[in-house]
């Protein structure tokens, strides 16, 4: 089954203890991005990737540090999260000239 | 900057009624408008416009995008309370470097009352 698949799931942390939320898809898509979801905020984009090795800032990357070492693996680090950081996290993927997001389950996550 | 506005932000409507929901951007190198529903997960692909005027159609739900005025609009009509969700709007614009981005509006949640 094609899909996009991010774990954990839901995670409780505390201020400061580092966290990689990863993102996997099995659709051979080239671009791949991690968004964050709040309430009255919408959907941000915090980082993106066209292709393997090659990653680019979206509108509210502070704070997050991505990788693209593998086609299929996007993992977004927090390196030392902060309550603000608390939100929905949704990794997506489009296939090189397709428009649509497929997006993954997304990952609650709150920062004590 | 981008920006994308949906409105209302919310609707409360009756099963059967019709309703319409609306999205306005400024986005320069505009490349499509989408749409997408968000029910209690990851948001779902509706449509996708690219060109003025031509309306793009599945089952109950309708939508079409005007280029000259920058802005969109989603029908829905004969509601179901399947239909409860947030709609999302987003407008993809391209660079140079082919860099598409997507910047979305905060969505219209939508309730059909049964």
């Amino acid at each position: 089954e094609a899909q996009v698949t991010q774990n954990p799931r839901y995670l409780i942390t505390v201020t400061g203890k580092k966290l990689t939320v990863t993102c996997s898809q099995n659709m051979n898509h080239e671009y791949m991005s991690w968004y964050r979801q709040d309430p009255g905020l919408g959907l941000r984009q915090i980082y993106y990737s066209m292709n393997v090795e090659v990653t680019d800032k979206g509108d509210v990357p502070e704070g997050y540090k991505v990788s693209r070492k593998e086609k299929r693996n996007f993992p977004l680090i927090l390196e030392s999260p902060s309550p603000n950081q608390t939100s929905l996290y949704f990794c997506a993927s489009i296939p090189i000239g397709g428009r649509e997001l497929f997006f993954g389950e997304g990952s609650r996550l709150t920062v004590l | 900057e981008d920006k994308v506005v949906q409105s209302p932000l919310s609707l409360v409507v009756h099963e059967g009624d019709t309703v319409t929901l609306n999205c306005s951007y400024e986005v320069t190198n505009f490349r499509s408008l989408l749409w997408y529903k968000q029910e209690k997960k990851a948001p779902t692909f509706l449509f996708m416009l690219t060109s003025s005027g031509i309306e793009k159609k599945s089952g109950r739900l309708s939508s079409i995008l005007d280029k000259k005025e920058l802005f969109s609009i989603l029908n829905i009509t004969a509601t179901q309370t399947g239909d409860s969700a947030v709609y999302l709007c987003a407008v993809e614009r391209g660079s140079n470097f082919g860099n598409e981005k997507l910047t979305f509006g905060t969505g219209t949640r939508l309730t059909i009352i049964p």
